[in-house]
């Protein structure tokens, strides 16, 4: 069973230029989650998707991220503008949904913002 | 409000040796899940392990343990015969079980380092 894609793998940016991130779940995985993973700390949850819908977004900044799941599968994630901390890894996260489901991670995204 | 402490930020053990990863919990909730991931240098996190605030028998999977004292708020993650593979960042996590959100909370982990 194929797991989290996510790419690029790098990407390195100028402050104020704009970025997109992709990510494919697990096959069958209705809920899909993004978190920002700083240097040196656990990730923290950006967002969270429940097939197109969103869960929980209480912790994205919503005047330069935004995301999207299309047809509740692939899900892209945006930042314009950047901003010099936002320089970290984005990774994408998977699951079944439910009580107990286990999250999925990819292999995410690691960003530098010059 | 959940919060995870990891206070090993880093640990050195000889191969072969067993090592416990000490995680600490705080939470209101009544039912919650508590994870362990291990992230290698490519990035990904791997999970290890799963244990349910209700389950009585503390989980085990291969060569991973999970020793839960649900009385101490104690989750720690202990693996036996360490190999070089062994060598990342271990986090621990949880969330409630009883939320239409899911939001793991992560703990600032620990890096193991596995010695020949």
């Amino acid at each position: 069973e194929a797991g989290v894609a996510q790419s690029p793998r790098y990407k390195i940016i100028e402050k104020r230029q704009s970025v997109a991130f992709w990510c494919n779940p697990i096959s069958g995985h209705a809920t899909l989650y993004w978190y920002q993973q700083i240097l040196g700390q656990g990730p923290k949850l950006l967002i969270q998707f429940q097939n197109n819908g969103v869960v929980d977004d209480s912790q994205l900044p919503k005047d330069r991220f935004s995301a999207e799941r299309l047809k509740g599968v692939d899900s892209t994630l945006k930042i314009q503008p950047a901003k010099l901390e936002d320089s970290a890894v984005y990774l994408c996260a998977s699951s079944l949904g439910g009580r107990q489901a286990v999250q999925y991670f990819g292999a995410g995204t690691r960003l530098s913002v010059l | 409000a959940q919060k995870i402490t990891q206070t090993q930020p880093g640990m050195f053990v000889q191969e072969k040796e067993a090592v416990t990863l000490d995680c600490t919990y705080d939470t209101s909730d009544q039912s919650y899940g508590l994870f362990w991931y291990k992230q290698p240098s490519s990035g990904e996190m791997i999970f290890l392990i799963y244990q349910g605030s209700y389950d009585e028998q503390n989980a085990t999977e291969g060569r991973y343990s999970l020793n839960f004292q649900k009385a101490r708020k104690s989750a720690n993650l202990v693996i036996s015969a360490s190999q070089l593979g062994d060598s990342a960042m271990y986090f621990c996590a949880m969330r409630p079980l009883d939320q239409g959100a899911q939001k793991l909370v992560f703990g600032q982990g620990t890096r193991l380092t596995i010695n020949p």
